[in-house]
């Protein structure tokens, strides 16, 4: 059963670049068969797909982020990770990481969330 | 304003079945097989209750099932009880540019 845990700091001063890290235990990001994604959720608002990583490091954005987005994977900690750059207010969010099936077609498996707030 | 809509709420007493629905395009729910839909309890991450429009997970009860004619998908749960009250949403993948949209989710309450 795979597991996905995000850390990274819970407080992002404004202009400032937001960093995340998802640790992947029970499986592979070196593999084929998934993308690894993140996705985030307002308070108390729905959810905003941000983009994902292949295993190829290959990348695919939502376009509305995609001109602050940057991830990238490290395959030797089996972890993935997310920086979103000049942050405001308005990136407040719970972030989490997922996997999702071959193709980007599917969410399987979620993160446990990691609150950042965006505060001077 | 999300992708895909979802009604903003929905209610159902002990014991009854209620369904949810969840609208896209061609491009998306009537495009592809991929609609999944995640349970969301206060403050917990979401979980996979649906994928692939009707299969569900290991571990998850029979009393969910999905279903989807034309551009809507649906979930149902039958026979209601307290610990299903929680928040619903749908995702699809999309021919278009963000491969996974969501709907605005649906929050359940058991009356």
């Amino acid at each position: 059963q795979v597991q996905l845990q995000e850390s990274g700091p819970g407080l992002v001063k404004p202009s400032q670049t937001l960093s995340l890290t998802c640790t992947v235990s029970g499986g592979s990001i070196s593999t084929s068969d998934y993308y690894w994604s993140w996705i985030r959720q307002h308070p108390g608002k729905g959810l905003e797909w941000i983009g994902y990583i292949y295993y190829s490091g290959s990348t695919y954005y939502n376009p509305s982020l995609e001109s602050r987005v940057t991830m990238s994977e490290d395959t030797s900690k089996n972890q993935f990770s997310l920086k979103l750059s000049s942050v405001i207010a308005a990136d407040a969010a719970i972030y989490y990481c997922a996997r999702v099936r071959g193709g980007g077609t599917e969410i399987d498996s979620w993160g446990q969330g990691t609150l950042v707030t965006v505060s001077s | 304003q999300s992708a895909l809509t979802q009604p903003a709420s929905v209610s159902g007493s002990p014991g009854q079945s209620i369904t949810i629905s969840c609208t896209g395009t061609s491009s998306d729910v009537g495009g592809y097989n991929y609609v999944s839909w995640h349970q969301q309890h206060p403050g917990k991450a979401p979980k996979v209750t649906i994928y692939g429009v009707s299969n569900r997970p290991s571990g998850v009860s029979n009393r969910f099932s999905g279903s989807k004619s034309g551009n809507t998908a649906s979930l149902t749960i039958s026979g209601l009880q307290a610990e299903d009250e929680a928040y619903y949403y749908c995702s699809s993948y999309t021919s278009t540019t963000t491969y996974i949209i969501f709907g605005g989710g649906t929050k359940l309450t058991v009356l």
